[in-house]
């Protein structure tokens, strides 16, 4: 099972942030928070991780609370191309074993609106 | 770099007959994974190669599923017998190992829609 809880579904205006929140709370301190995304029909896409530092790159920022049990993901400025699933998911650095699963859960649905 | 590359795109067959996806990893990638997604279940990790050995097959549905990696540039999934419930999409991903400068995402192929009729 998924270790995170995100909203089914949420709606931005063109040209506005994008504020995307996840909640992991059983978060363990060797697991990092990653996001993906998935445009229709295309497989999905790695946008951005983070351990407990905020992050930023040219796509998004990730931004953890301190305790980090929840995290969001920002679009600064979330455009019609930005309308996907977006996935939040914990996991180990490092592979070994079964630590290397990759488990999606129902991500949310961000509909980016002119 | 092409990036990860799945054949067929798209596969319609009857219910019975054997089905093969195949990918072409990322040059240079030592894992590479096999999803699949419904509406349903969503995307669910079938299995994961690292260095074409196999770690983890436990998303395997049953026997009827199996997957190979003959060497670092391609591996396949086959369905024998296909039934309608496989009806899916099917991805493949592929990434570095984390570190030394690789943080480890994973990179999708466009994925194979499957229709078992």
């Amino acid at each position: 099972d998924a270790k995170t809880t995100q909203p089914t579904s949420m709606d931005c205006a063109e040209g506005r942030a994008a504020n995307l929140p996840c909640n992991h709370s059983t978060i363990s301190g060797n697991e990092y928070v990653y996001w993906y995304r998935q445009i229709h029909s295309q497989g999905p896409q790695y946008i951005i991780h983070g351990l407990k530092n905020n992050e930023t790159n040219e796509m998004a920022s990730l931004i953890i609370t301190e305790d980090r049990k929840s995290s969001t993901l920002i679009l600064p400025h979330a455009t019609l191309r930005d309308t996907a699933v977006y996935y939040c998911i914990v996991r180990v650095a490092n592979y070994g074993g079964s630590q290397g699963n990759l488990i999606f859960g129902k991500g949310t649905k961000l509909s980016v609106k002119p | 770099d092409a990036g990860v590359i799945q054949s067929p795109r798209h596969e319609v067959t009857e219910m019975g007959q054997e089905v093969t996806l195949r990918c072409k990893p990322i040059s240079g990638h030592d894992y590479l994974f096999w999803y699949r997604q419904t509406m349903m279940r969503g995307l669910e990790l079938l299995i994961y190669f690292n260095n074409n050995v196999p770690i983890d097959d436990s998303g395997m549905p049953e026997d009827r599923f199996s997957a190979k990696m003959p060497n670092a540039s391609f591996s396949t999934l086959k369905i024998q017998p296909s039934e309608p419930r496989d009806s899916a999409v099917y991805f493949c991903a592929s990434s570095l190992a984390p570190g030394q400068g690789a943080v480890g995402e994973l990179f999708f192929g466009e994925g194979s829609r499957l229709t078992v009729l």
